[in-house]
């Protein structure tokens, strides 16, 4: 089983609308948790890191639920700027890093 | 701030020859990563250092894959003989400590022909 798991896509969705994507994880050890996106043909970049209680930052949302193992991120009111890969992050006592696949979001005019 | 700086963006070579990656981590950064992405297999970690010394290299394909951090501000991922299996875009990245969040430079986008 991976580590991290994410469903891929495509999400096509229009302006506005409000979108979420999961990421799970399969070790319960598992410490801190980021939301990276990736631009087409660009490097990946810190969109906003997870906390316990979930957090805000604008349009944004991200949770995180320990009991079920996942991490989530809202997307409210999306921007065509919005369009990119969104990829999870997990990482775990004894330096481990793991990076999920990426889901795809295309937000159509 | 500089970011994380990598050398060539792009490389373009023939398959047997060898071929050398370079990346300069943010000052301060104790951990440095390499990935290799590809469409097929997403972002593939293969070898991360901190404080210069390799931590975990499982992610190396290869022993035609080595790694090197000779000091904290320079680290080289040689491929030698390449292949062209080996084409994809290989980042390098640093972050503070375990933590927290990693920093991405640009890239190389490798195409070994």
């Amino acid at each position: 089983r991976k580590e991290v798991e994410q469903d891929p896509g495509p999400f096509n969705v229009p302006e506005g609308a409000t979108v979420a994507f999961n990421c799970t994880y399969s070790n319960s050890a598992s410490q801190s948790f980021f939301w990276y996106r990736q631009d087409c043909r660009k490097e990946p970049k810190l969109l906003m890191s997870v906390y316990s209680s979930g957090n805000e930052d604008g349009r944004f949302t991200a949770q995180l639920n320990r009991a079920s193992q996942y991490i989530s991120l809202l997307i409210r009111d999306s921007k065509l700027s919005d369009s990119a890969t969104y990829l999870c992050v997990v990482t775990r006592t004894g330096n481990q890093f793991y990076f999920g696949t990426g889901t795809s979001l295309t937000v159509i005019p | 701030d500089a970011g994380v700086i990598q050398s060539p963006r792009h490389e373009v070579t023939e398959m047997g020859q060898e071929v050398t990656l370079r990346c300069k981590p943010i000052s301060g950064h104790d951990y440095l990563f390499w990935y290799r992405q590809t469409m097929m297999r997403g972002l593939e970690l293969l070898i991360y250092f901190n404080n210069n010394v390799p931590i975990d290299d499982s992610g190396m394909p290869e022993d035609r894959f080595s790694a090197k951090m000779p000091n904290a501000s320079f680290s080289t991922l040689k491929i030698q003989p390449s292949e062209p299996r080996d084409s994809a875009v290989y980042f390098c990245a640093s972050s503070p400590n375990r933590d927290q969040p990693q920093h991405f430079g640009d890239g190389t986008r490798l195409s070994i022909l």
